[in-house]
């Protein structure tokens, strides 16, 4: 079974741009996470989708908007890019949102770089 | 709401001495606890996860921890550790009535030959 797959592995933007990263979940898997990583901060959770819904948001400015579509595939949208958003962003997902249990599967992440 | 606290940011061990990686955290509710392992350029990995039942919880490649409520802790140990255990760990909380999992800010451990 294929696992969390990022992509692009790498992205480096200009200050102002806006950057959509994307992530395909496990197969069978519907709920999808996404979090910033940064030195310091550790994990951030920026919010979580289940069967194109949001369920859940963290406490990011609305720069950063996420969507997810009928196959569990998600999206990852910043705009307006700041320095301080320079950081490994990760991807992951499990098969049942409700069932604690049901461990999160993290992708490899994208690293984006703001210049 | 719920937080983690990791107070090592690292942890430098010789290889085969004992180690052991802090976590406490805090919430009004019952939690679920976790311990989610990343080695360099990689995502996270669940190492051990703490539900319900045996304080004391184990993974496969030698690593436990005991949840201890009365001390909100649940701390991270290995009596033997490999080089190939140098990578950052992350403790995380999970409230009985969300599904939202809270991070720490991880402890790096970096094992010396």
């Amino acid at each position: 079974k294929a696992g969390v797959t990022q992509t692009p592995r790498y992205l480096i933007k200009t200050r102002g741009q806006q950057v959509t990263l994307s992530c395909s979940p496990i197969s069978g898997h519907r709920s999808v996470s996404w979090y910033q990583q940064t030195p310091g901060q550790g994990l951030q959770f920026l919010f979580e989708y289940f069967s194109e819904t949001q369920r859940n948001k963290g406490n990011f400015p609305g720069r950063f908007s996420g969507r997810q579509f009928s196959n569990s595939r998600s999206e990852m949208n910043v705009s307006t890019l700041e320095l301080g958003d320079s950081a490994l962003y990760l991807c992951a997902s499990r098969s049942l949102v409700d069932a604690i249990d049901s461990p999160l599967h993290f992708g490899n992440g994208t690293r984006l770089t703001v210049t | 709401a719920q937080s983690v606290t990791q107070l090592d940011s690292q942890v430098p061990v010789f290889e085969e001495a004992p180690v052991e990686l802090r976590c406490n955290y805090s919430s009004s509710v019952s939690v679920y606890l976790f311990w989610y392992v990343q080695y360099p350029n990689q995502g996270l990995q669940l190492l051990l996860k703490y539900l319900s039942g045996s304080t004391l919880v184990k993974s496969i490649n030698g690593f436990e921890a005991e949840f201890n409520k009365s001390q909100t802790s649940f701390h991270l140990r290995k009596p033997s550790v490999h080089i190939s255990d140098t990578a950052e760990y992350f403790c995380a909380v999970n409230a009985y009535n969300t599904d939202k999992l809270i991070f720490g800010t991880g402890t790096r451990l970096q094992v010396f030959p």
